[in-house]
C-alpha cells in the first residue's frame, strides 16, 4: 500500500512481558518518528529517526522503552517489561524530508497495546 | 518546551453549520508550523491544514480556514459548510521549524466535534 502501515493492530500482554511493534513507513520518506497517545488525549512525542540514525529520543518515559531502524526504513519499538501504564495505542509516522515543505508526518492506523 | 492548549473538549453543531475550534499555544521559538489534524473513529490521523508561523496570510484548504494571530499566540480552525464526514476528534498541533532534523509534533489534548443531520 502507499500509506505508513503498523502491526500488530491490536497487542494484549500481560505485565512483564515484553512486546515488539512494527511501523512499515511510505517508502523514501527519511523521517520516522513514534508517538504514544492515552486513551483520551493527544499524541505525544516519544523518538525521532532520520534513515537509520535516532536523532531524538527525548519522549522515551523510560530505559524499557527501545526504537530500532537499522536500515532506514522499517521502524521497530520495542518496550521491556510492560506495565499497565504502557497501555496506549502507539501510533508511527513517517515524512519525506526533514524540514520545509517537506514536513508534513503521514500517520498509520496505530498498534492499540494493552497490559494486563 | 512548547504546550498546546485546546479548551474545547467536545462540541457539536448541526450540518451545514459553521464551527470554529480554538487553539493556543506557548513557546519561545520564532520560527515553526502550526497544524490541524483530524483524526476519525478510525483513529488514523489525517492532515486538514498547515500554517507557516513566518506566513501572515491565514491558510485555506477549501472549507477549513484558519485565524492565526501569531502574537496572541492563537490558531483557531473554521470549518464552513459542515458535513456528517467532520465528525471526528480534531488536535492542534505546533511542531519547531530549522535545525539539523526534522521535529515531534506537540499536540494538544482534541476537541472532540460532533455534526448532527
Amino acid at each position: 500500500g502507499a500509506g505508513v502501515s503498523q502491526s500488530p493492530r491490536y497487542k494484549v500482554a500481560k505485565r512483564g512481558q515484553d512486546v515488539a511493534l512494527r511501523c512499515d513507513p511510505i517508502s523514501g520518506h527519511v523521517s520516522l518518528f513514534w508517538y504514544q497517545q492515552a486513551l483520551g488525549q493527544g499524541p505525544e512525542f516519544l523518538t525521532y529517526f532520520q534513515n537509520e540514525a535516532q536523532l531524538d529520543k527525548s519522549g522515551l518515559p523510560s530505559d524499557r522503552f527501545f526504537a530500532e531502524r537499522p536500515e532506514g526504513s522499517v521502524s521497530t519499538l520495542k518496550i521491556q517489561r510492560t506495565q499497565q501504564e504502557d497501555s496506549a495505542v502507539y501510533l508511527c509516522a513517517s515524512s519525506l524530508g526533514v524540514g520545509g515543505t517537506h514536513s508534513e508526518q503521514f500517520f498509520g492506523p496505530g498498534t492499540r497495546l494493552t497490559v494486563l | 518546551a512548547q504546550t498546546v492548549t485546546q479548551s474545547q473538549p467536545e462540541m457539536s453543531v448541526q450540518e451545514a453549520e459553521t464551527v470554529t475550534l480554538s487553539c493556543t499555544y506557548d513557546t519561545s521559538e520564532n520560527n515553526y508550523y502550526l497544524f490541524w489534524y483530524k483524526q476519525p473513529p478510525s483513529r488514523q490521523m489525517i492532515l486538514v491544514i498547515r500554517q507557516e508561523a513566518y506566513k501572515q496570510q491565514n491558510a485555506t484548504e477549501n472549507r477549513f480556514s484558519v485565524n492565526f494571530q501569531k502574537a496572541a499566540k492563537s490558531f483557531s480552525l473554521k470549518i464552513s459548510d459542515s458535513q456528517l464526514g467532520d465528525t471526528a476528534m480534531y488536535f492542534c498541533a505546533f511542531m519547531k521549524r530549522g535545525g539539523g532534523g526534522a521535529d515531534g509534533l506537540t499536540f494538544g489534548k482534541g476537541t472532540h466535534l460532533i455534526i448532527q443531520p
